[in-house]
């Protein structure tokens, strides 16, 4: 499984793009990232997942440069409610016989008013 | 309601008492999971299963035991709890596509908070 390295925490204003990019120097192949975002008392939530390049949707971007080893993922003009633990992950979703996903620790975004 | 539900959501026990914590989902599902979540160290796979007559250990599975016991529950016990189970206790449920492959979208509940005292 690729490890990845993301910063522990992060402070932003509102109405601030944020960027939180996360290192996985061991990605293989095959494998796919993935974030997820995390309010206090629930449950993570999928929010993206890539391969390379550049994908996007209603509530973030995901950056993915050609050697795949880190990514970007900005969040346009965050709000109070973007303050989240966000998680990289980073493996083969489409291997079978095994889960591939597993959790780091996380970096804690702060939104200031 | 939310399609995934942890019961329960909260509890309290002693040591050595066995504890059951479920979980049910109606997304229809086949795969599902049971995280642990502790202060600082992320989430950690505890079991997960792929069907109703599959089990699989996760990363940290010692001193807990699961049960599929339809497409739609998935319990996880404690036979003996011990102080350092105190965790948030997340379930998941993943599905495929179209091709039979796993999607890699986890879907979570809301979490149940145990305490071992």
């Amino acid at each position: 499984l690729a490890k990845t390295t993301q910063p522990i925490s992060m402070d932003s204003y509102e109405g601030q793009e944020v960027n939180i990019t996360c290192s996985h120097n061991n990605i293989a192949t095959n494998d796919y990232i993935t974030w997820y975002q995390q309010f206090p008392s629930q449950g993570p939530r999928f929010i993206i997942q890539g391969y390379k390049t550049k994908v996007t949707n209603e509530v973030a971007s995901l950056f993915i440069p050609a050697d795949r080893k880190s990514s970007t993922l900005s969040l346009p003009r965050v709000s109070l409610s973007d303050t989240a633990v966000y998680y990289c992950l980073v493996g083969d979703p489409y291997q079978t016989g095994a889960n591939n996903l597993f959790f780091g620790t996380g970096t804690r975004l702060t939104v200031i008013p | 309601d939310a399609d995934v539900t942890q019961t329960p959501r909260n509890r309290i026990t002693k040591t050595g008492k066995r504890i059951m914590l479920e979980c049910s989902q109606t997304k229809g599902h086949d795969r599902m999971y049971w995280y642990r979540q502790d202060p600082g160290l992320g989430l950690r796979l505890i079991y997960y299963s792929f069907d109703v007559k599959d089990i699989n250990k996760g990363e940290i599975s010692d001193g807990y035991s699961v049960s599929r016991q339809a497409q739609a529950k998935f319990s996880l016990s404690l036979e003996s709890a011990i102080p350092n189970q105190t965790a948030l206790y997340f379930c998941a449920t993943s599905d495929l596509d179209d091709r039979g492959l796993n999607t890699g979208e986890l879907f979570f509940g809301e979490g149940s908070r145990l305490t071992v005292l």
